[in-house]
């Protein structure tokens, strides 16, 4: 049971290249994040999913895109990327808790820190 | 509009002493909250949360509505609890998201 898992674990982009995270989880979660990670910021939401197929954004999705084709993998994709987004892009599931009408852990990847020089 | 506020971006602490990590939240509804650690090398994590109303690595928090604070206490430091420390907030039961605050790296100085 690896968890969940991100592809790389680190880039470097030049300004205007493309690049696609891949995130993967094998605990059959419905949901899935993508969060950025920077210094004094604390981590901020990209996107989320809560289901295959369905995407939503989050506090800071200006030039990122999403996609949850299938449900235990979720894409996070940079089409033209600027320096703003050097940062630690963090991958995150969860599911309905055990306990009643209670808000979900969250279960996070190891990061993938970006560069765009 | 939600948000987490911790005001100590950096806390060192003698091993032994007591540890006191600020959260204040502001949101008008029932809001749940979280503390997630991040220790050196590993991935961000849960520690506790006020619904469970655990003690977890010797961690408490409790949820004080008046005050809308979530404060992370443990009597006695450890130099393993040398790490970073993030506050939640969810905005309501079932509710998917989350609302981190910027975070406050703890260090124990031995």
């Amino acid at each position: 049971n690896a968890g969940v898992t991100q592809t790389p674990k680190f880039r470097v982009l030049k300004t205007g290249q493309s690049m696609t995270l891949l995130c993967a989880q094998d605990m059959n979660h419905e949901y899935m994040y993508w969060y950025r990670q920077d210094p004094g910021m604390g981590l901020r939401l990209i996107h989320y999913s809560v289901g295959e197929g369905t995407t939503a954004k989050g506090e800071v999705p200006d030039g990122y895109n999403v996609s949850r084709l299938k449900k235990q993998n979720f894409l996070l994709g940079l089409e033209s990327a600027a320096p703003s987004q050097t940062s630690v892009y963090f991958c995150a599931s969860s599911a309905p808790d055990s306990l009643p009408l209670v808000a979900y852990e969250q279960y996070f990847g190891p990061g993938t820190r970006l560069t765009v020089t | 509009a939600q948000r987490v506020t911790q005001p100590e971006k950096l806390l060192s602490v003698f091993k032994g002493a007591p540890v006191e990590l600020k959260c204040n939240y502001s949101y008008s509804g029932s809001p749940e909250l979280f503390w997630y650690v991040q220790y050196s090398r590993q991935r961000l994590q849960l520690l506790l949360r006020h619904i469970s109303r655990e003690s977890i690595k010797g961690f408490t928090a409790d949820l004080n509505k008046g005050e809308t604070s979530f404060h992370l206490k443990k009597p006695f430091a450890q130099e393993e609890d040398s790490a970073m420390y993030y506050c939640a907030l969810s905005s309501g039961f079932g509710n998917e998201k989350l609302t981190f605050g910027t975070g406050t790296r703890l260090t124990i100085i031995p």
